[in-house]
């Protein structure tokens, strides 16, 4: 069945630094692949999605590339901010029908100005 | 739209107490879900459904039960809570059709068992 693999955290960052949070995924086909983000004490709101292969998906200065070379959808931010902090989880569709999604554990990642 | 609600926000029980975790969504979804959130885990599927009527297991189903009456509601029963159920509970929506899968998720429902 389809799987996600996301690096652990937590992620301590300097503001304005460099993100990476990677994920990969074994899935059969090429299923949409997506980011989510739960900021402190909240519930979850969708960052970003790619429905194919090669598509970037994007959203307030986060993006991710679907890479189906490398079965990878690795989340990036050019200059972070502290408001960013949060937990940060890759997912993809469970099974042929997608009735609900696949997690991976979750990244935390902690931004300090 | 309101979008998924979720009922109570946080809730404290006893071990082998009963309680109810409410869902509900006024987007005319047909799929939905619920899942536990515990540290270091993730988010896992406890059951799901796809329409009213029809309900099926997820990953961590034991101890949960599920009904789907209406296509707004999707309750979800603790019949004997127990501590290993003290975790933070989401519930979902996604429509049918369409390409993304993307789910709506609830604001949560935080419970501990002593």
């Amino acid at each position: 069945g389809n799987s996600v693999t996301q690096m652990e955290g937590p992620v301590t960052l300097s503001e304005e630094a460099f993100l990476t949070i990677n994920c990969t995924y074994t899935a059969t086909g090429y299923p949409s692949l997506f980011w989510y983000v739960q900021y402190p004490g909240e519930g979850l709101q969708l960052l970003l999605k790619a429905t194919k292969a090669d598509d970037k998906g994007s959203n307030k200065g986060f993006e991710a590339t679907y890479r189906k070379e490398t079965t990878s959808f690795h989340l990036e931010k050019g200059s972070v901010q502290v408001s960013d902090s949060a937990v940060y989880f890759c997912a993809l569709k469970r099974g042929q029908a997608g009735t609900a999604l696949i997690f991976g554990k979750g990244t935390t990642l902690s931004v300090s100005s | 739209n309101a979008g998924v609600t979720q009922t109570p926000k946080f809730q404290v029980l006893k071990t082998g107490q009963s309680m109810t975790l409410q869902c509900a969504q006024d987007m005319n979804h047909e799929y939905m879900s619920w899942y536990r959130q515990d540290p270091g885990m993730g988010l896992r599927l406890i059951h799901y459904s796809v329409g009213a009527g029809i309900t099926d297991q997820g990953e961590v189903p034991n101890g949960y039960n599920v009904s789907r009456s209406t296509t707004e509601d999707f309750p979800l029963r603790l019949l004997s809570a127990a501590p290993s159920q003290t975790s933070v509970y989401f519930c979902a929506s996604r429509p049918t059709g369409g390409a993304s899968y993307e789910q709506y998720f609830g604001p949560g429902t935080r419970l501990t068992v002593t």
